[in-house]
């Protein structure tokens, strides 16, 4: 079955560094979510890539869609306090499964 | 604004009880989800359902069973808890758009179990 992996686990950011997270699936995707859960609460959706090598921007976040689509990344640049938490990367598969990786949780360090 | 509610934030269980945990949507979602969130495993899928009365086999199913008679309610239940069951369980639910056009899912504030 379709499996989403994710690394790294950790990332422990200095505030102003820059960080890249990492998706990967063991099968073609249709496309990626990614979705962010703050300490304490639950995810929420941050956007879906369809295309094959898609890039797309929200402020100081850059998700980007492998050539292949098996993988995807997520780029934050200048870190801020307010980025701490987990990221997840969700693949859908056609039976309507939706899959989680483990997610990059993110410590930042003022 | 979409809400997801579950029943709720906390619950202690003795092992072998049997657990219902309620799940309801307020936007007419076709598809609806369980997972459990553990340190480390991320978000892992117990059973979906895709439509009413529709149920699915996540990737961990094992020790739960679920039943959505109504579109907006989805249970999941814990035939006989055991201390492994201990966990942060998520409920999330989307719209069904087609095989080709996914949606987003809208996650509930979670439910803590604990099994003593």
């Amino acid at each position: 079955g379709q499996q989403v992996m994710q690394i790294p686990q950790y990332q422990h950011v200095q505030e102003g560094e820059d960080f890249t997270t990492y998706c990967n699936s063991s099968t073609t995707l249709s496309n990626i979510q990614w979705y962010k859960q703050r300490p304490g609460g639950h995810p929420v959706f941050l956007i879906q890539l369809v295309k094959s090598g898609e890039v797309k921007k929200q402020k100081r976040l850059t998700f980007q869609f492998g050539e292949a689509k098996k993988n995807s990344s997520l780029h934050i640049t200048a870190t801020q306090t307010t980025d701490v938490g987990t990221y997840f990367c969700a693949g859908w598969s056609n039976d309507y499964k939706l899959s989680f990786g483990a997610g990059t949780t993110v410590t930042v360090r003022a | 604004d979409v809400k997801v509610t579950q029943s709720s934030r906390y619950l202690v269980k003795r092992t072998g009880e049997k657990v219902f945990l309620e799940c309801v949507q307020d936007m007419d979602h076709e598809n609806m989800f369980w997972y459990r969130q553990d340190p480390g495993l991320g978000l892992r899928l117990i059973y979906f359902s895709y439509d009413v009365k529709m149920k699915e086999k996540g990737d961990i199913p094992e020790g739960y069973s679920v039943s959505r008679e109504k579109k907006e309610r989805f249970s999941l239940i814990l035939e006989s808890a055991s201390t492994n069951q201990t966990s942060m369980y998520l409920c999330a639910s989307s719209f069904n758009r087609g095989r080709l056009v996914n949606t987003e899912a809208f996650f509930g504030q979670g439910t803590r179990l604990t099994v003593v």
